[in-house]
C-alpha cells in the first residue's frame, strides 16, 4: 500500500527565502506524481504534475524532482512571496488514477 | 471556464438526515473522484468512476453512495448523516487515456463544508 510523508507539517520563512518542500513515498513503482497548492477554505490547484520518466518539472518559480529510487520529491520555491503562503500537498497515483495524498506542509512567508 | 463546480459550498445536518452534494464538470473528463479532507490530514479517496455507468469503492466508503449517469455529473449520496461525516468533500476529475503517459492532473472544486449536529 502506498504512504506518502510530508515533512515538516508546518515551516515559516522570511519573503524572499529559497526553500524545498519535501514528499516521500513508500512504493517506487509510481506512474507519475502531481504537486498541489490548497488555499485556506479553498479547493487543491494543481501546481505540477511529473512523469514517472522525469527528473524534474518547472513552472515560474517552482521546481519539482523526482527520484523513485529514493521514494522522494521536493518541490522548491525560488524567492518566496507571501502570496505563496498556503498549504502544499503532494500526491501519487495509486491505480485507477486514484491519487494518495500526503498530509501537506503548511507554508507562511513573512514579509 | 467552469471547470469543477460543487453545490452546496456550506451545509448543517442533524444526525440521521440525507443529503445529495452535487458534483458537475465541463472539460469531458472520464475520471471523476470523491475526496474528504479532516482537519490536519490529507485527503482520502471515498469513490471514483472511469466513466459513465462504472462506479467504484475508494479507501472510506462507509456511508456514502454514489452515481455517474453522464459523463459531467458525479453526486455523493449520504442516507443517514452521522457525527463522524463532518468533513470538507472535495470533488474532482481528470483525463486518463489508455497511455499512462496521457494521464492529466486532477482538477478540483472548492468543496462543501459539511456539519453534522
Amino acid at each position: 500500500k502506498q504512504e506518502v510523508t510530508q515533512i515538516p507539517a508546518a515551516l515559516s520563512v522570511p519573503e524572499g527565502e529559497n526553500l524545498v518542500l519535501n514528499c516521500s513515498f513508500t512504493d517506487s513503482a509510481i506512474y507519475n506524481l502531481q504537486w498541489f497548492r490548497q488555499d485556506p477554505g479553498k479547493g487543491l490547484t494543481s501546481l505540477l504534475l511529473i512523469q514517472s520518466s522525469q527528473r524534474e518539472q518547472t513552472s515560474g518559480r517552482l521546481n519539482a524532482s523526482l527520484d523513485k529510487s529514493s521514494g522522494r520529491s521536493t518541490l522548491y520555491i525560488a524567492a518566496s512571496q507571501p502570496g505563496d503562503s498556503a498549504t502544499y500537498l503532494c500526491a501519487l497515483p495509486a491505480g485507477a488514477q486514484k491519487l494518495v495524498f500526503g498530509q501537506g506542509t503548511r507554508l507562511t512567508i513573512n514579509p | 471556464n467552469a471547470g469543477v463546480t460543487q453545490t452546496p459550498k456550506f451545509r448543517i445536518l442533524k444526525i440521521g438526515q440525507s443529503m445529495t452534494l452535487q458534483c458537475t464538470q465541463d472539460m469531458n473528463h472520464n475520471y471523476m473522484y470523491w475526496y474528504r479532507q479532516d482537519p490536519g490530514m490529507g485527503l482520502k479517496l471515498i469513490y471514483y468512476s472511469v466513466g459513465a455507468g462504472i462506479t467504484d469503492k475508494g479507501e472510506v466508503p462507509n456511508g456514502y453512495n454514489v452515481s455517474r449517469s453522464t459523463t459531467e455529473d458525479f453526486p455523493l449520496r449520504l442516507e443517514l448523516a452521522a457525527p463522524s461525516q463532518t468533513s470538507v468533500y472535495f470533488c474532482a476529475s481528470s483525463y486518463s487515456g489508455r497511455n499512462r503517459w496521457s494521464n492529466q492532473p486532477q482538477h478540483f472544486g472548492d468543496g462543501t463544508r459539511l456539519s453534522i449536529l
